[in-house]
């Protein structure tokens, strides 16, 4: 098992310019979910999906978009990019909403100029 | 939610226990209680969870207050490897949006050798 898989691990954009970041999992988890960290902070919730098709808003919706249309992926897709953007996304995945232990990917490094 | 309330910092030395703090005097009698840590330049991980009774596990073991209005997760024997920020989580799996692991600031704790 490869686990909870992002890419890409660094990443550098413009202003306005979009991106996906790209979150794969191989334990054929139901749910999976978007965080971001920024420096010294814990993490907050972007978007959470409980299965294929269904995706819904966490804490800080604002500027991403997700879709899950395979069990497998959870793409987090950034329209126009923003330096308040800058930070580590983390995905996570976990069997199904009553399963105790989430399993986080490495994480993309995103800095946006 | 119920908030979660953790020392910014501890330090011990190695192959010496650790005892991590947390208050919750707020908690629920559905909260679930989940500690998470995360290692430099890496995805939180799983590390215990429990409800009223102590557990342990080969990572750690996690002592829960006869009142459950505070938590101690104890690392028996710290190495340098444990050196990470720990987050302590409450949860309520009865609810629906469970998943969502709300991160606060964590503690950070320093293994000296």
């Amino acid at each position: 098992n490869a686990g909870v898989t992002q890419t890409p691990k660094f990443q550098v954009l413009k202003t306005g310019q979009s991106m996906t970041l790209q979150c794969a999992q191989d334990m054929n988890h139901e749910y999976m979910s978007w965080y971001r960290q920024d420096p010294g902070m814990g993490l907050r919730l972007i978007h959470y999906s409980v299965g294929a098709g269904i995706t819904d808003q966490g804490e800080v919706p604002n500027g991403y978009n997700v879709s899950r249309s395979t069990t497998e992926d959870f793409p987090l897709r950034l329209l126009s990019a923003a330096p308040s953007q800058t930070s580590v996304y983390f995905c996570a995945s976990s069997y199904d909403l009553y399963t105790d232990t989430q399993y986080f990917g490495p994480g993309t490094r995103l800095t946006v100029l | 939610d119920a908030k979660t309330t953790q020392p910014n910092s501890m330090e011990s030395n190695e192959e010496e226990p650790v005892h991590l703090p947390c208050n919750h005097s707020t908690i629920s009698g559905t909260d679930y209680i989940h500690w998470y840590r995360q290692l430099p330049s890496q995805g939180p991980e799983y590390v215990i969870h429990g409800l009223t009774s102590n557990v342990n596990n080969r990572m750690a073991s996690l002592a829960i207050a006869e009142d459950r209005k505070s938590s101690t997760l104890i690392l028996h024997r710290a190495t340098l490897r444990d050196a990470a920020v720990y987050y302590c989580i409450l949860r309520d799996l009865l609810i629906q949006g469970a998943q969502k692991l709300v991160f606060g600031q964590g503690t950070r704790l320093t293994i000296n050798p």
